[in-house]
Formats: structure tokens, C-alpha cells, sequence
């Protein structure tokens, strides 16, 4: 494997369920982050991590939980989550923090 | 602050014509600027970016973007549109500094027609 990859692809999931989306990146890089992407709707930046810890935290709510056990590792908890949770979550990793972004294909996530 | 402005969140040329995206930026510093490309079902994937060398910037896929801090843009071109070139396209900023994040514009879709 090369570059960002993200599993699963596709999850639906029910409001109670709970889930997590991985993502890993075979770059050697040292930041990774997640985003989530609505229908008309500007990429929303949700969590930065840097050398494993989280130095951005967008006032998400707390039904998405992150974990970054190694750099080259991210994970993404869902719990109890919404219908307008509905979107496309990205994950990407840079060299550093600030520099061009490489991103994973994503995860479509239907709540219904 | 920074934050980063597409003009146009649909733009329809035929093929073979030229291709412009806007892009407009502001910053208190000098910033890094990057141009990503979305193709349906995939994630963003980075066509080129300026960080303070050259003012013109060749990417992948024959497009390329010229900074003009004067006008604080950062337009996207394309001479001749292709079919492929069909996608959505994002402008971005980030500060010099290590910020902890890049700015993303809210997305401009592209469409050929033929």
C-alpha cells in the first residue's frame, strides 16, 4: 500500500451504533488529520495531530472521538451519532504541520 | 486572519477552451498556496502549490497558477480543457510558520462541456 488509505470505504450505521474509521499513511509523515466533507458545503477541518498528539480540536462535538496510537495510524470513534453526521470524512497526513496535505480516498458515511 | 475566497462555485467551459478558477486570499504574512483537485468518490489531491520561489507555478495535468500578492490572488489556468479535467477544485492558504492548518476555499466545480 502507498500513499493514505481509509477504511472502511462505506458504513451505514444507526444512531445508537458505534463505529471507527481508520485511516493510515505509508509516507513517513508526522502531522495527520481529519475532515469532514458536506454536500455545498466548505471541507471542515475536525482534528490535528502532531507526532501523536492532537494540537487542533474544532469545537467537534463530542460523539467523534479521535485516537492517534503511532504516527503513522489514525482513528476516528463514532458513537450515538446524528443524521446530519451524514458526510464524506477524509483523513490526510503532511511532512509537518503547515505543509501540502496528501489525502486518503475517504469514508462515506450514511447515519440513518 | 486567513481565510480564502473561490469566485464561482460552478464553471462550465467547452473543451479545448480556457480554463479559469479564482482564487483570492488574505493574509497577514506571506502565505503558502495550494490548488487540490477532487474527483468524484476520491479525496482532494494536490495540483500544485507556491510557497514564495517562483510567482508562476506549474502543476500536474498542464495547469498552473500565478501569485500576484498586488491582488492577493492566486488564479488557477488551464490553456486547453479536457474531458478529465472535470472535478472540483480548492484553493488553500497557510502561513509560513508551522501552522496547525491550511485554509481551504469552499470549492469550485468544474464541468466541460463537449
Amino acid at each position: 500500500e502507498t500513499g493514505v488509505t481509509q477504511t472502511p470505504r462505506h458504513l451505514v450505521m444507526g444512531m445508537t451504533n458505534k463505529k471507527s474509521l481508520k485511516c493510515e499513511q505509508h509516507l513517513g509523515h508526522n502531522a495527520m488529520y481529519w475532515y469532514k466533507q458536506s454536500a455545498k458545503k466548505p471541507l471542515e477541518l475536525m482534528f490535528v495531530y502532531s507526532l501523536e498528539e492532537r494540537v487542533e480540536n474544532n469545537s467537534v462535538p463530542s460523539r467523534f472521538s479521535p485516537e492517534c496510537p503511532n504516527s503513522s495510524h489514525l482513528f476516528l470513534h463514532l458513537h450515538t451519532l446524528q443524521p446530519e453526521d451524514s458526510a464524506l470524512y477524509l483523513c490526510a497526513s503532511s511532512q509537518d504541520l503547515g505543509e501540502e496535505q496528501f489525502f486518503g480516498p475517504g469514508t462515506r458515511l450514511t447515519v440513518l | 486572519a486567513q481565510s480564502v475566497t473561490q469566485l464561482g462555485s460552478h464553471v462550465s467551459v467547452s473543451e479545448g477552451a480556457l480554463v479559469l478558477l479564482r482564487c483570492n486570499y488574505s493574509s497577514s504574512v506571506p502565505p503558502y498556496l495550494f490548488w487540490y483537485v477532487q474527483y468524484p468518490n476520491q479525496g482532494l489531491q494536490l495540483l500544485l502549490k507556491y510557497t514564495s520561489a517562483a510567482t508562476l507555478v506549474k502543476g500536474i495535468n498542464g495547469f498552473e497558477a500565478e501569485f500576484k500578492k498586488s491582488e492577493t490572488s492566486f488564479h488557477l489556468t488551464k490553456p486547453s480543457a479536457h474531458m478529465s479535467d472535470a472535478a472540483e477544485y480548492f484553493c488553500a492558504v497557510t502561513m509560513y510558520s508551522s501552522a496547525s492548518k491550511i485554509i481551504f476555499g469552499s470549492g469550485t466545480r468544474l464541468s466541460i462541456r463537449p
